[in-house]
């Protein structure tokens, strides 16, 4: 069965840090990722996505991730955070032979102090 | 488009009562999917619909969990009997079917729900 790792399970930052949450997946298959976020009270919404192209994906409010395949790796990334992105980071997967499941990480809560 | 909407928002009820939460996915979308989200297990898929129909429903923790998709614009997810460990936040999402590739889910608000 496939698993998502998310190596970090509580990350505290200052503002305007560098951010990188990192993401680890056990199928070797075709996959599909995505990062999602939660702020405090709200609903999982998308960050980004990858299903192919360039490795190297841009998202909203600034986040990017990198998609190493040979390291099964979807690390996500923001070269300086704000106050306004304490929340919990999720990273998930899918992939094509499992039909549209998600897989989802255990999550990792950053808050970033002002 | 209004998104996934549930509800209700939060449901309290005591131990042995039926729950029923509620769903309405986002119009023209094809899947929809139950997931359960505690602190110690994280965010769990229930089961998920296409075209109505349950396709998988392994992440079903028990025979007191039901879930129905009458039609393409209603869910309902059932708990008979309620145990205070099904305390949890219950997420619906839904997600368009885009040329067979697949695409991403849409999640509704959630419905927090204890038991006591």
């Amino acid at each position: 069965a496939q698993s998502v790792s998310q190596h970090n399970h509580h990350v505290i930052l200052s503002e305007a840090a560098s951010l990188e949450l990192g993401c680890n997946y056990s199928y070797g298959g075709t996959v599909n990722l995505f990062w999602y976020v939660q702020y405090p009270g709200q609903h999982l919404q998308l960050l980004l996505k990858y299903f192919s192209g360039d490795p190297l994906v841009k998202g909203i409010k600034g986040f990017e991730a990198e998609f190493i395949k040979s390291k099964f790796s979807f690390n996500l990334r923001k070269p300086s955070v704000q106050w306004s992105d304490t929340a919990e980071y999720f990273c998930a997967v899918n992939a094509r032979e499992y039909g549209n499941k998600l897989v989802f990480g255990a999550g990792t809560i950053l808050r970033v102090k002002s | 488009d209004a998104g996934v909407i549930q509800s209700p928002r939060h449901e309290v009820t005591e131990m042995g009562q039926e729950v029923t939460l509620r769903c309405k996915p986002i119009s023209g979308h094809d899947y929809l999917f139950w997931y359960r989200q505690t602190m110690m297990r994280g965010l769990e898929l229930l089961i998920y619909f296409n075209n109505n129909v349950p396709i998988d429903d392994s992440g079903m923790p028990e025979d007191r969990f039901s879930a129905k998709m009458p039609n393409a614009s209603f869910s309902t997810l059932k708990i008979q009997p309620s145990e205070p460990r099904d305390s949890a936040v219950y997420f619906c999402a839904s997600s368009p079917l885009a040329g067979g590739s697949y695409n991403e889910q849409f999640f509704g608000p959630g419905t927090r729900l204890t038991v006591l």
